[in-house]
Order: structure tokens, then sequence, then C-alpha cells
């Protein structure tokens, strides 16, 4: 089954207006990070949150945290057409285990 | 921050031939990395966990004799591809972690895209 999956899909948006991702997950986690890909590249690494964190920021980005929900979410404000990628979350299963990617967000950020 | 190199970017290759993508971390040691294979517009799926000095451990379902790994020093891995066919063609990206735990951060190639004629 699938450790972490986002939602939505796919997001289109203005530059300027904020963007939400989120990500679920199924099993208890040491921590959750998020990566960004543009289309034919590598992945680039975003943030990473603990699970004794609830909320993280780094520039634009503000990510959050729910335990209890196993839940994150992703939120990117005041968004640029250069924002534009695939970005993905990961997981971890236990500690020291191998990171599980999510299925992905396609964010498209119209200029 | 830590810098992968992947090589080639893409590669184009007749069914039954053999393709080498190599994988090298340019700023630090790499006792670990990790191989995937991404189709479009989806996810990542690891094939294999290559370890300095020692077997590559495979995930269920990969074939260790189609996708050898070798990683003969702390600053380089790579994936053969031996016997190329079209449904190979693929993205295949390679990631390392700085500081060897599988679950920290990590640092990506930029990919190799290869395409089976």
């Amino acid at each position: 089954s699938q450790q972490g999956e986002e939602d939505p899909q796919a997001l289109s948006i203005q530059e300027g207006e904020n963007a939400t991702m989120n990500c679920s997950y199924k099993t208890s986690i040491n921590n959750l990070q998020w990566y960004r890909q543009n289309s034919g590249r590598g992945l680039v690494h975003l943030i990473l949150i603990r699970s004794n964190e609830r909320e993280k920021h780094s520039g634009r980005l503000r990510v959050t945290l729910d335990t209890s929900k196993k839940s994150s979410s992703l939120l990117i404000t005041a968004s640029r057409a250069a924002d534009t990628a695939s970005y993905f979350c990961a997981t971890d299963r236990a500690s020291g285990s191998r990171l599980t990617f999510g299925e992905g967000t396609q964010l498209t950020v119209n200029p | 921050g830590a810098v992968v190199s992947q090589h080639p970017s893409w590669v184009i290759c007749k069914s039954g031939t053999s393709v080498k993508i190599e994988c090298r971390s340019l700023d630090f040691q790499a006792t670990t990395m990790f191989w995937y294979r991404q189709f479009p517009k989806q996810s990542l799926m690891l094939m294999a966990t290559s370890n300095e000095g020692s077997k590559a451990t495979y995930e269920q379902g990969v074939e260790k004799d189609k996708f050898l790994i070798n990683h003969a020093s702390l600053t380089l891995s790579t994936l053969t591809v031996t016997s190329a066919h079209p449904e190979d063609s693929s993205f295949y990206i390679c990631s390392a972690p700085r500081t060897g735990r599988f679950n920290e951060k990590l640092f990506f190639g930029s990919g190799t895209q290869l395409s089976v004629l």
C-alpha cells in the first residue's frame, strides 16, 4: 500500500496565489520530507519535519505535520511561475528505514 | 548543499545492448546510494540500495541479473541495464544521504532518460 499519498494530484493556480498540497500516510514515522522535481530532472529536498514537530518554515514554504491524523501539508505562499513542478512527500516507516515517496502533486503556476 | 552527479542525462540504445549509468557524490562520501525508476507522471520506485564494498540490496520484483549495481568506491555507484529491451525505457534516478542514514535528507542526481529502440 502507498505510504505517502498526496492530494490533489494536480493543482493549477495563478501567480501570487498560495498553493497547498497535502500528504497522508499510514504508519508511524520518524520524519516526513518534501521534495520538488522539475520535469525531467532529479528531486530537490525542500524541508524535513520530525515527528515531534508540528510546523516548520523555510522561506515561502510552510509545512505542518499532524501525527494524530497522519497527515502533512505543504504551503507555498505568493507562488511564482518558477514554482511549477511536481512535489513529493516522503516518509520513513521506522528509525533508519529508507524513504517511501508519495505519488506527487503536479503544481502549475500560471503567469 | 551536497552534489550528486549522474551521467549520462539521456541515452538511446538498441534492444539487446547494455547501458551503464553512473552516479557520483562529488563532495561527500556516500556509503549508500539508492537507485530509482520513474515512469511519466508517477512516483519514484526504489529499485535497489547500493552499498559500498558489498552487494546491493534489491527490492522485491527487481531482477538482479538485469539491473547490475556496483558500488566500488565511496563516491561512485553504477547501474548497468543488461540486454535492454523497450520495456526498460524509463527515467532512472540515483540519490544518496550525506549522513549515511537512510531516512535523512537525500541528494539526487539529475536523472537518466533511457530509451530502448
